[in-house]
């Protein structure tokens, strides 16, 4: 049972517009949801996080939007660089655990 | 700050044969730490994690093992390969309460 969703494989964006990344959940138990980002052979490196008791977070180009009746999130990147294409990943937090479930991700390619 | 290693980067090794496959944390006492696999294709699939030394949690059956002799130190153990165990592993870790995890650059396995 996939409890994060990630159902969009693969995402082309020209450079300079807006790429969205869309990412649902089933268990109405996690509370923290986080977005990776992960070159090829690399580790995946942290992006943005945001609590389940907000609906946005901004840090520079990159915003996370959760609608937690929708049990959705996304993450929004404004403008898009050529390097940001990677694959990204959300990742959610079951309250009061440790440990982290993947989306199986998306693959962002940003072109000129 | 704190720095998280994996070694060997890649491994080629044969069906039946052993694994070890070692992380270990710099620039923190008593992380949680986790083995995650990631097959082809596929996301970020949770393997094994630890809150402290001896202390292991498996999250699927599988034919791969998992210690932590040191605090930050953790080991990913097999006795015999199979082909289904090839893929890029990485370990990640995390202060205790949850929040970010940290990963490791990985290690490509291949088993033939």
């Amino acid at each position: 049972d996939q409890q994060v969703k990630q159902n969009s494989p693969s995402l082309r964006v020209q450079e300079g517009r807006i790429s969205i990344l869309n990412c649902d959940y089933t268990n109405s138990m996690f509370d923290y949801f986080l977005w990776y980002k992960k070159y090829p052979a690399e580790g995946p490196t942290f992006l943005i996080s945001i609590s389940s008791i907000k609906d946005k977070n901004e840090d520079g180009r990159f915003t996370v939007f959760l609608n937690k009746s929708a049990k959705h999130l996304s993450l929004h990147i404004v403008p898009s660089q050529p390097g940001d294409s990677a694959v990204y990943f959300c990742a959610a937090r079951t309250y009061n655990t440790d440990k982290l479930i993947f989306g199986t991700g998306t693959r962002l390619q940003v072109f000129p | 700050s704190q720095t998280i290693h994996q070694w060997p980067a890649t491994l080629v090794q044969p069906v039946g044969s052993p694994l070890s496959l070692e992380c270990t944390v710099e620039g923190t006492s008593n992380p949680n730490l986790y083995w995650y696999r990631q097959a082809a294709g596929r996301g970020l699939q949770l393997l094994f994690y630890s809150v402290g030394i001896g202390q292991i949690s498996s999250e699927v059956p599988q034919n791969l093992s998992a210690s932590r002799p040191q605090d930050r130190q953790f080991i990913l153990s097999s006795k015999k390969l199979l082909l289904s165990d090839s893929g890029f592993y990485l370990c990640a870790w995390a202060t205790g309460g949850g929040g970010e995890q940290f990963f490791g650059p990985g290690t490509r396995l291949t088993v033939l």
